[in-house]
């Protein structure tokens, strides 16, 4: 089956640092996303990891562990403009290549 | 840099009508996968097209069709319009051929709303 947990909600103080977790359960994996989406617009890419480590883009970084299937995007020196949802999603080319995604945490940023 | 387009921007049909979106993919794009997305939901995965051909299928309801013509664009036949139906369709492009396959890249989405 396929299974990618994040938490529903998280809130944050502006200028601060902010870990989103997503642990992932697929039956295949070819690499992680992480996606930002404010409301009724269209998710923007962020991240794609899919060899161990870290990979880092100026404000936002994003780790993976396929052993653990886990994964944690890093938010640096948050702004109010980073309140958003943010999507985790596992992609399998044995599936034709589709996004399956995690629910989204929602990030508050407060002033 | 040109983007995924997707037409309309929001669309209006009462129950048991029927709709049709479009998508042009990016340039080049030969991929075109098709999203649902409820209110509060995460992107449900509906259906894929490579080279014109139906690559994968996901939770899409009989009542739902899809084809990539020639030139690449797709379009999302809906018939049979439910309540539950309403929701942003998102439809993304990718170069399916290439070692950045995974780059999918999402259009701004279409609102359907079902009366």
């Amino acid at each position: 089956g396929q299974n990618i947990d994040q938490p529903t909600e998280m809130t944050a103080t502006e200028g601060a640092i902010v870990q989103i977790n997503c642990t992932y359960q697929t039956s295949g994996f070819n690499g992680l996303f992480w996606y930002q989406q404010h409301a009724g617009e269209a998710p923007t890419f962020l991240s794609y990891n899919v060899l161990d480590g870290l990979e880092e883009k100026g404000r936002f970084s994003s780790f993976l562990s396929r052993s653990k299937g886990y994964s944690y995007l890093l938010l640096k020196e948050l702004q109010m403009k980073d309140s958003a949802s943010y999507l985790c999603a596992v992609i399998n080319y044995n599936q034709g290549g589709k996004l399956i995604f995690g629910q989204g945490t929602e990030l508050s940023v407060k002033p | 840099a040109a983007g995924v387009i997707q037409s309309p921007r929001h669309l209006i049909k009462e129950k048991r009508e029927t709709a049709t979106l479009k998508c042009y993919p990016i340039p080049r794009h030969d991929t075109v996968y098709w999203y649902q997305q409820g209110p509060g939901q995460d992107p449900q995965f509906l259906i894929s097209f490579y080279e014109k051909m139906q690559s994968d299928k996901g939770s899409i309801p009989d009542r739902f069709s899809a084809q990539q013509f020639s030139d690449y664009h797709s379009e999302l036949n809906m018939s049979s319009l439910e309540l539950g139906d309403s929701a942003l369709y998102f439809c993304a492009s990718s170069l399916g051929s290439s070692g950045r396959a995974h780059e999918q890249y999402f259009g701004p989405g279409t609102r359907l709303t079902v009366t």
